[in-house]
């Protein structure tokens, strides 16, 4: 059964540092997400990505995060400085033009 | 706007017991989809169930069954006969057509299933 992978599954950085965090979607998707979870809170929405271009994001996504899709394949997110504040779970999810989401295991970041 | 309630915070229940998770939900739109997710202590998220607007037929799945009322904007949760198994976080979501489908979580439920 096909499903969304994301790499790394955790990932450790220093605060200022700039993170990658890579998702492969299910491959005739064309709706890609991003979603973030502190640890002991809920899931947050970051991002929606359609048709090579965002298609709306929350208040948590500033300036500091930027989502791409360089190839036909990977979903990116770049946190450019990383904050303290940025560790958290990071979730991206894929769909078609259904409205269930599947979603990938996840990367946890942690920033020191 | 879009808001997700799931009052309990934490429950504890004796293997075999019953449980039942609430999730309240708002939303003006008339066309929406309502989730569970199961997140166990590895972190992925677990998809349990979708149900669309348009459809209040109750779901038993197994041991799971949800109880979806518009009427109370509720989509409730039970798991019968819990198991130690069952101990996890539930996420109730909120998905809406005209804000792109993207999820709106609860808060989560803690559910510790005691042996």
């Amino acid at each position: 059964e096909p499903e969304v992978t994301q790499t790394p599954s955790h990932q450790v950085t220093q605060m200022g540092q700039e993170v990658i965090l890579r998702c492969v979607p299910i491959s005739n998707h064309l709706y890609f997400y991003w979603y973030r979870q502190i640890l002991g809170q809920k899931v947050e929405f970051l991002v929606s990505f359609y048709n090579n271009e965002i298609s709306e994001k929350s208040e948590i996504f500033d300036d500091q995060f930027s989502v791409e899709r360089p190839d036909g394949s990977n979903f990116t997110l770049k946190i450019r400085s990383t904050k303290l504040e940025d560790s958290a779970m990071y979730f991206c999810a894929s769909r078609e033009m259904t409205y269930e989401q599947y979603f990938g295991p996840g990367t946890r970041l942690t920033v020191t | 706007a879009q808001k997700v309630t799931q009052a309990q915070t934490e429950i504890s229940v004796v293997e075999k017991e019953d449980v039942t998770l609430d999730c309240v939900y708002e939303t003006r739109d008339t066309t929406y989809y309502l989730f569970w997710y199961k997140q166990p202590p590895s972190g992925e998220l677990v998809f349990l169930i979708r149900r669309n607007s348009f459809d209040e037929q109750n779901e038993i799945s197994g041991r799971y069954s949800w109880n979806f009322q518009k009427s109370t904007s509720s989509f409730n949760f039970t798991i019968t006969a819990s198991q130690v198994v069952d101990s996890a976080v539930y996420f109730c979501a909120l998905s809406e057509p005209i804000y792109g489908q993207n999820f709106v979580f609860g808060p989560g439920t803690r559910l510790s299933v005691l042996p």
